[in-house]
């Protein structure tokens, strides 16, 4: 079973307000992920990382930012929270096998009100 | 990226075995297929992969035919509990390799 995390779980917040998403893994992946996902729809990839210091924008545009200081931790911020933002956000790492099998977390549901 | 085509929805009942095909027409050589499963607000798990001809694991089979340009992901005997949404998707591990999930097939088992 994969070891990656996400927290909070669930997170219900006000317009305004700056929040972060933590995702951690303890497989030693290169490559982490973030994708947005809304109920019964399909996911989109928002951002990734390569490695440590390594960061790119995915295929939906995101008013979010990540970063990746230490190789196992890939944090989400929004600096201003808008009910634009509720969603789902879902973390992925991957390693160097073939194809790169994509591990994730239980993913985070965040509500702006 | 090589771009997937599968049905948006299939339904089955329990006991029997379902089959999902998936086409891949752009498929490249280096390209890998995999198939993911999500349930309702939880992340997608990696269900089976393959390269070519027959794959199988603990939970599924992967029939690829020789020219790689199709997939077809067998459950053998469903469940209630396989009721979710499952995903094909085709790519490597070259350079900026990137996923797209697409929408899936939505598998509803019934009693």
């Amino acid at each position: 079973e994969a070891d990656i995390y996400q927290t909070p779980r669930y997170l219900v917040i006000g317009t305004g307000k700056k929040i972060t998403l933590e995702c951690s893994q303890t497989m030693g992946h290169d490559k982490m992920y973030w994708y947005q996902q809304d109920p019964g729809m399909e996911l989109h990839l928002i951002h990734y990382s390569y490695g440590v210091n390594s960061t790119e924008k995915g295929d939906l545009s995101s008013e979010s930012t990540v970063s990746r200081i230490r190789t196992e931790h890939f944090p989400l911020t929004l600096e201003s929270a808008r009910p634009s933002h509720t969603s789902q956000y879902l973390c992925a790492s991957s390693g160097d096998r073939e194809a790169d099998t994509q591990y994730f977390g239980p993913g985070t549901r965040l509500t702006v009100l | 990226l090589a771009k997937t085509t599968q049905p948006i929805s299939m339904d089955s009942y329990e006991g029997q075995e379902v089959n999902i095909t998936c086409s891949h027409n752009n498929i490249a050589t280096n390209d890998y297929i995999t198939w993911y499963q999500q349930f309702p607000s939880q992340g997608p798990r990696f269900i089976i992969q393959g390269y070519k001809t027959k794959v199988t694991n603990e939970v599924a089979s992967l029939f690829i035919p020789a020219d790689r340009k199709s997939s077809t992901l067998s459950l053998p005997r469903v469940s209630l509990s396989d009721t979710a949404v499952y995903y094909c998707l085709v790519g490597s591990t070259s350079g900026t390799y990137k996923y797209i999930f697409g929408t899936g097939t939505r598998l509803k088992v019934l009693a």
